[in-house]
C-alpha cells in the first residue's frame, strides 16, 4: 500500500502570512491532486499536476509537483480567512485508484 | 441540485443493524466510489465500480458490501455494523481515470452505538 505523508497535520496562522504544507511518498506518482474540504462538504479539486517539476498557480495558492513526482507542496501567499479548511493531497501511483493524503487542517486568523 | 447526492446525511444507529448508504448521479459519470474518513487518516477507499457490471474492493472493503443498481445509483451497505464503522462516508464519481477530477457528495456521517 503505497502511503501520502502531508506536514503539517495542524497549521494555525495569522491572516496575511504565507505558508505551505508538504505531500510526500516514497513512491513515484503517475499524477497528484490537491482538494480543499470545508466543514459538512466533500473535498472539491484545487488542481492536478502530471509532470515532474510542474508549477501551476491558482490566485494566491501555487502548486508544485516534485522533479522525481514523489513529493509535492502547496504554498499560499497572504492567506486570508476563506483559506481555511482542510488539505488533502491525493496521488494515483499508474492505475486509476487514488490515494489521499492524512490531510493539512489549516486555520487563518483574521 | 447537487450534483452527487447522498442518503442519509447523519444516521445513527446500534451494533449488529443493518445499514445501507445510498448515492446517486446526475453527472452521468460511469465511474463510482465510496471513500470513509476518519480524522488523521484521510480518505481511504472502500469500494469502486466503473460501470454497473464492474464492482472492486478498495483497501478496506471488509464489513461493507457494495450494489450499481444502475449507472447513477451506487449504494454502501454494512451487513452487520460494529462501533469503529462510526464514520463519515463519502461517494464520488470520475469521468477519467487517471487523473480526472472526483466529485463528491456531502458525506453520510455514521455513528454505530
Amino acid at each position: 500500500t503505497q502511503l501520502l505523508e502531508q506536514s503539517p497535520q495542524f497549521l494555525s496562522i495569522q491572516e496575511g502570512e504565507n505558508l505551505t504544507v508538504y505531500c510526500n511518498s516514497s513512491s513515484v506518482f503517475s499524477s497528484l491532486q490537491w482538494y480543499r474540504q470545508e466543514p459538512g462538504e466533500g473535498p472539491v479539486l484545487l488542481v492536478t499536476v502530471v509532470t515532474g517539476g510542474e508549477v501551476k498557480k491558482l490566485k494566491r495558492l501555487t502548486f508544485q509537483f516534485g522533479d522525481a513526482r514523489k513529493d509535492s507542496s502547496l504554498h499560499i501567499t497572504a492567506a486570508q480567512p476563506g483559506d481555511t479548511g482542510l488539505y488533502l493531497c491525493a496521488g494515483a501511483f499508474g492505475n486509476e485508484k487514488l490515494t489521499f493524503g492524512t490531510g493539512t487542517r489549516l486555520t487563518i486568523i483574521p | 441540485d447537487a450534483d452527487v447526492t447522498q442518503t442519509p446525511r447523519n444516521r445513527i444507529t446500534k451494533t449488529g443493524k443493518r445499514i445501507m448508504l445510498e448515492c446517486s448521479q446526475t453527472k452521468g459519470h460511469d465511474r463510482m466510489y465510496w471513500y470513509r474518513q476518519d480524522p488523521g487518516l484521510g480518505l481511504r477507499l472502500i469500494y469502486y465500480s466503473f460501470d454497473v457490471k464492474d464492482i472492486n474492493k478498495g483497501e478496506i472493503s471488509d464489513g461493507y458490501s457494495v450494489s450499481r443498481q444502475a449507472q447513477a445509483k451506487f449504494s454502501l451497505s454494512l451487513e452487520s455494523a460494529i462501533p469503529n464503522q462510526t464514520a463519515l462516508y463519502f461517494c464520488a464519481t470520475r469521468r477519467d481515470g487517471r487523473s480526472g477530477e472526483l466529485f463528491f457528495g456531502e458525506g453520510s456521517r455514521l455513528t454505530v452505538l
